[in-house]
């Protein structure tokens, strides 16, 4: 079985200021790992993912995440915020073979930018 | 730019009645899929459809669940006998590859309150 686990439900910051969201994940087999942002009464909208090679991958606006196999995370970082980066923040996985397409997201991390 | 769409995007429902939920997707996506966010909780896989079928499901999406595609653009999920425990947030995503690194593009919900 696969999980995974966002462990902050809220990260306030300022602007300007560096984020890092966390997601850590689980699986017995090789997973692809994503990152979706939701902002407010839209749909998720997918930021980045990891499929392979590189294990540091940028996505839009201008964030980015590291791929840490031995330490099984997928922190997404962000050197700067801006206030229009306030939206919930997914981490999701999906079994490479055999699983079906399925994602499998975690909790959601609430980011709010503060002036 | 393309995407998908849902309505209503609030529902409130009575214990015991039947709802549908509807979505149209991406035009030329042939993957679609039904995921659902109890408040505070994780977004979890409901069923994934392709070719007229249901492809995989979860163990949520039980005997009181169907979807449907009734005339080549609308994706509806139909909820026989709404429970309480159903009130949760109802995603629609499509995609246009059936590969597990294709991108589901994600509706903005259908918030379902059962009182």
């Amino acid at each position: 079985a696969q999980s995974v686990t966002q462990l902050d439900s809220q990260v306030p910051v300022f602007e300007e200021a560096p984020v890092e969201l966390r997601c850590n994940y689980s699986s017995s087999v090789s997973v692809y790992l994503f990152w979706y942002v939701q902002y407010p009464n839209q749909g998720l909208q997918l930021l980045l993912k990891y499929l392979s090679g590189s294990t540091l991958v940028k996505g839009i606006n201008g964030f980015e995440a590291e791929f840490n196999k031995s330490q099984t995370s997928f922190h997404l970082r962000k050197p700067s915020v801006h206030i229009s980066d306030t939206a919930e923040y997914f981490c999701a996985s999906r079994i490479l073979t055999g699983g079906g397409n399925k994602l499998t997201f975690g909790t959601g991390t609430q980011l709010k930018v503060e002036l | 730019e393309p995407e998908v769409t849902q309505t209503p995007s609030h529902q409130v429902t009575q214990m015991g009645q039947e709802v549908i939920l509807r979505c149209v997707p991406i035009s030329n996506h042939l993957y679609f899929y039904w995921y659902r966010q109890i408040l505070g909780q994780k977004v979890e896989f409901l069923v994934s459809f392709y070719n007229n079928e249901i492809s995989e499901k979860s163990e949520i999406f039980d005997d009181q669940f169907s979807v449907e595609r009734p005339d080549g653009s609308n994706f509806t999920l139909k909820i026989r006998s709404t429970k309480l425990e159903d009130s949760a947030m109802y995603f629609c995503a499509s995609s246009s590859s059936g590969s597990p690194a294709g991108e589901q593009y994600f509706g903005p919900g259908t918030r379902l309150t059962v009182t």
